[in-house]
């Protein structure tokens, strides 16, 4: 079965700017989590959803949003970028609330800001 | 959710068996133990859990001490593409499981030819 899909796999934005991510999760999952890799900060939880319904957020400004349709399908909103956003993100996929069977992570999407 | 303590690195010769600890002193009784590997340049996969007893699939196999203060996560015949970094989470299985996964700085596993 197809995995989880991240788009796009590569962005360069310019500080200032917004950006949207899109996840496509595995077919029948309804929760999806988004994750934040850096250098200095390693894997850091973004947040968290569930049939439609945000469930956990993590320690991040208000900059960051996300949002999950009726189906499953995630999207997650940068605005206002900073240099300091440049980072991979992922995306990762469950069957069960809060990811109990495990989850299925994403290539990512490496965005850079300049 | 519980913290973990894992070595920062550990070699293994291609073919044996690859044994990584994790200390988890303060796991509570409804926290399961989760391990997850990332290969440079790829999301997180995910390997195996288990909350008490030992566990194992195609990939590992999960020990789990009696007292579940540790564990070691077993690679029976390591490859050089199971050269990563390898994360022990504890996270509550049911019902709960605040903030997502926590990850630590992992375990770098390089498997020698």
């Amino acid at each position: 079965k197809a995995g989880v899909t991240q788009t796009p796999r590569y962005l360069i934005k310019t500080r200032g700017q917004q950006v949207t991510l899109s996840c496509s999760p595995i077919s029948g999952h309804r929760s999806v989590s988004w994750y934040q890799q850096t250098p200095g900060q390693g894997l850091q939880f973004l947040f968290e959803y569930f049939s439609e319904t945000q469930r956990n957020k993590g320690n991040f400004p208000g900059r960051f949003s996300g949002r999950q349709f009726s189906n499953s399908r995630s999207e997650m909103n940068v605005s206002t970028l900073e240099l300091g956003d440049s980072a991979l993100y992922l995306c990762a996929s469950s069957s069960l609330d809060r990811g109990r069977d495990g989850y299925t992570f994403g290539s990512g999407t490496r965005l850079t800001v300049v | 959710d519980a913290k973990t303590t894992q070595p920062t690195s550990m070699d293994c010769a291609e073919g044996r068996a690859a044994n990584l600890p994790c200390n988890h002193s303060t796991i509570s009784g409804n926290e399961y133990v989760y391990w997850y590997r990332q290969i440079h340049s790829q999301g997180p996969q995910y390997i195996i859990h288990g909350l008490k007893n030992n566990e194992t699939n195609e990939m590992a196999s999960l020990i789990i001490t009696e007292d579940r203060k540790s564990s070691t996560l077993i690679l029976p015949h390591a490859t050089l593409r199971d050269t990563a970094v390898y994360y022990c989470i504890v996270r509550v299985g049911s019902g709960g499981g605040a903030d997502g996964l926590t990850f630590g700085k992992g375990t770098h596993l390089i498997i020698q030819p």
